[in-house]
């Protein structure tokens, strides 16, 4: 089955700067990648995805790079800010003939913006 | 984007007892999925709630220890049965996701403690 690796597992970056977090994907099936912010106390949000089909999107200051022939993708936050502090996840899924399969999770990057 | 509330936010719980999640959307869904996210760690699939039938479990979760309902395609209640404290978790539950591509939308979660 499919497995999604993530790294780093924390990250400290000063405000301003850019944060960029890795995540490798084990099944050259998966054609769904979501990325999720998961604030303290808070369910996960979607901030961002990307389908296989597509080698980036940005929105705003966030982006999101995929390389289908290495089997990773990134996200990219440009200019952080405090308010971006909070675990990121990525995860990964398969097209099913148009349904799509369970979403796996990385394991979380913990992204601390220091002001 | 589908709006999720569950009840409880958050319990302490005597190891042995039983407790209910409540889910409710916004809107009609055809699935709902409840998820495990253990202290500092990934979110795990423990089963998908489909409308007027059993529901599906993923591998390592049975139906004896979490058993789920679905009444109607806007709510869905996950029970943790004869709990140990390695029950503690955020339970979360979400909606969406079933067609290639679709966002999948988190509910903010039931922090459980057991003691």
């Amino acid at each position: 089955g499919e497995n999604v690796e993530q790294h780093p597992s924390t990250l400290s970056v000063q405000e301003g700067d850019s944060a960029v977090i890795k995540c490798t994907y084990s099944d050259s099936a998966s054609n769904y990648f979501p990325w999720y912010k998961q604030e303290l106390g808070k369910g996960p949000q979607l901030i961002i995805d990307i389908r296989s089909n597509v080698g980036e999107k940005k929105d705003q200051r966030i982006a999101v790079t995929l390389n289908k022939t290495a089997k990773h993708f990134s996200l990219h936050i440009t200019e952080t800010q405090p308010e971006d502090s909070a675990v990121y996840f990525c995860a990964a899924s398969m097209d099913y003939g148009g349904s799509q399969g369970n979403l796996i999770f990385g394991k979380g990057t913990k992204l601390s913006v220091k002001p | 984007s589908a709006v999720i509330s569950q009840k409880p936010s958050r319990d302490i719980c005597q190891r042995g007892t039983s407790l209910t999640i409540q889910c409710q959307v916004d809107s009609q869904v055809t699935m709902m999925f409840w998820y495990r996210q253990q202290p500092g760690q990934s979110l795990t699939l423990i089963a998908t709630a489909n409308q007027g039938s059993e529901a599906t479990y993923e591998s390592g979760f049975v139906i004896d220890k979490f058993p789920i309902s679905r009444p109607n395609l806007t709510f869905s209640t996950l029970t943790v049965s004869n709990m140990s404290p390695e029950d503690s978790s955020i339970y979360l539950c979400s909606v969406g996701g079933v067609l290639t591509g679709e966002t999948q939308y988190f509910g903010p979660g039931t922090r459980l403690l057991v003691l």
